[in-house]
Order: structure tokens, then C-alpha cells, then sequence
């Protein structure tokens, strides 16, 4: 059974740090992994997709890696914003489950 | 381009009543998603369609949970009749296709059963 795990749950950061959320799972048989944003009270907003041949994905100040022999995918915000003030929830594609497996999220404040 | 849209945003009912809600994806995509998102929890998936089909609904409970995909393009979601532990957000998605392409997920809709 795919079980995906996010750490932190919380964290909040000044403006203007760089940041690394992380994203690990339990079953290297995927197809792609993503990393969404959540707003409060508003649906998932897709930021990068991660095929399974790839290593790594960017989209602006956001790098997302993937490492699937270890089962981890970091998401790296480079100088952050308050608009940057979010949940991050990593999914995984799997094979086995033949779904999108969602972790429970990283809660992201960034303060002025 | 317009996104998923969906009604109700909100909807509160009460215990043994029965609800809808509908789900108009990206024009275009063929395969539409239901999940069921706790508060504090990632989304998890009811129900999948490609096209008129449903090809995963493991995770539906059909005792109380029914759900349509007329024509291909339109989707509802009812439940009939409503628990309190269905209280929840239910969101909708789409894609160009399952497994490699990404998702698109609606605003949902926040049900509350008194």
C-alpha cells in the first residue's frame, strides 16, 4: 500500500528565505509525482508534475527533485513571499493503487 | 481557458436528507475525478471516469453514494441519504488523461450534515 508522508506539518519563515518542503513514499512504482498549492477554502492548484524517468522539475523560484530510489521529492521555494502562505500537498501516481495518493500537506507561512 | 467548475460551493443539509453536486470539467478532458477531502487531510479519491465510464469507484461507499457522467462531459455526485461523518469537502478533477497528464481540481464544495 503506497503511503505518502510530508514533513514538516507547519512551518513558518520570514520573507525572503529559501525553503525545502519534503515529500517521502513508500512504493518506488510510480508514474509522476506533483506538488499542488491549497489555499483556505479553495481547491488544489497544480505547481509542477514530475514524470517517473525525470529527476527534477522548475517553474519560476519553485525546484521540485525526485529520487525514486530512495522515495523522496523535495519542493525548494527560493526567496519567499507572503503570497507564498499555503498548504503544499505532494501526490504520487501509483502503479499498484493505479490512483493519486495524496500526503496530509506542509502548511506554509511566510510573514512579512 | 476556463477551469473545473463547481456547484454548490457550500451546502448544509441535515442527517438523512440527500444532496447533489455537479461538476462541469476543462472542456476537452476525458478523464474526471471525485475526491473526498477531510480537514487536515489530502484529498482521496471516490470515484474516476474516462469518458461515460467509471473505472475506479473501489473507494465509493454504494450503499449511499451514486454518481454520473452523462454525454461524457457533465458530472454528478449525489448522496442519498446524507451521514453526519459525510460532512467534507468534495472536489472535482480533470485531466487529458489518466497517468501522465496533470490534474485540474475545481473550488469544491464544503458540505456540512447537522
Amino acid at each position: 500500500k503506497q503511503e505518502v508522508t510530508q514533513i514538516p506539518a507547519a512551518l513558518s519563515v520570514p520573507e525572503g528565505e529559501n525553503l525545502v518542503l519534503n515529500c517521502s513514499f513508500t512504493d518506488s512504482a510510480i508514474y509522476n509525482l506533483q506538488w499542488f498549492r491549497q489555499d483556505p477554502g479553495k481547491g488544489l492548484t497544480s505547481l509542477l508534475l514530475i514524470q517517473s524517468s525525470q529527476r527534477e522539475q522548475t517553474s519560476g523560484r519553485l525546484n521540485a527533485s525526485l529520487d525514486k530510489s530512495s522515495g523522496r521529492s523535495t519542493l525548494y521555494i527560493a526567496a519567499s513571499q507572503p503570497g507564498d502562505s499555503a498548504t503544499y500537498l505532494c501526490a504520487v501516481g501509483s502503479y499498484n493503487t493505479d490512483k493519486l495518493i495524496f500526503g496530509t500537506g506542509t502548511r506554509l507561512q511566510v510573514f512579512p | 481557458e476556463a477551469g473545473v467548475v463547481q456547484s454548490p460551493r457550500y451546502k448544509i443539509i441535515e442527517k438523512k436528507q440527500p444532496v447533489a453536486f455537479w461538476c462541469n470539467p476543462i472542456s476537452g478532458h476525458n478523464t474526471l475525478y471525485w475526491y473526498l477531502q477531510n480537514l487536515g487531510q489530502g484529498p482521496e479519491l471516490l470515484i474516476r471516469y474516462e469518458n461515460e465510464e467509471a473505472v475506479d469507484d473501489s473507494q465509493l461507499p454504494k450503499d449511499r453514494f451514486s454518481a454520473e457522467r452523462l454525454k461524457g462531459v457533465d458530472s454528478t455526485l449525489k448522496i442519498q441519504p446524507a451521514e453526519l461523518g459525510d460532512s467534507a469537502v468534495y472536489l472535482c478533477a480533470s485531466s487529458l488523461s489518466w497517468g501522465e497528464d496533470t490534474q485540474y481540481f475545481g473550488p469544491g464544495t464544503r458540505l456540512t450534515v447537522l
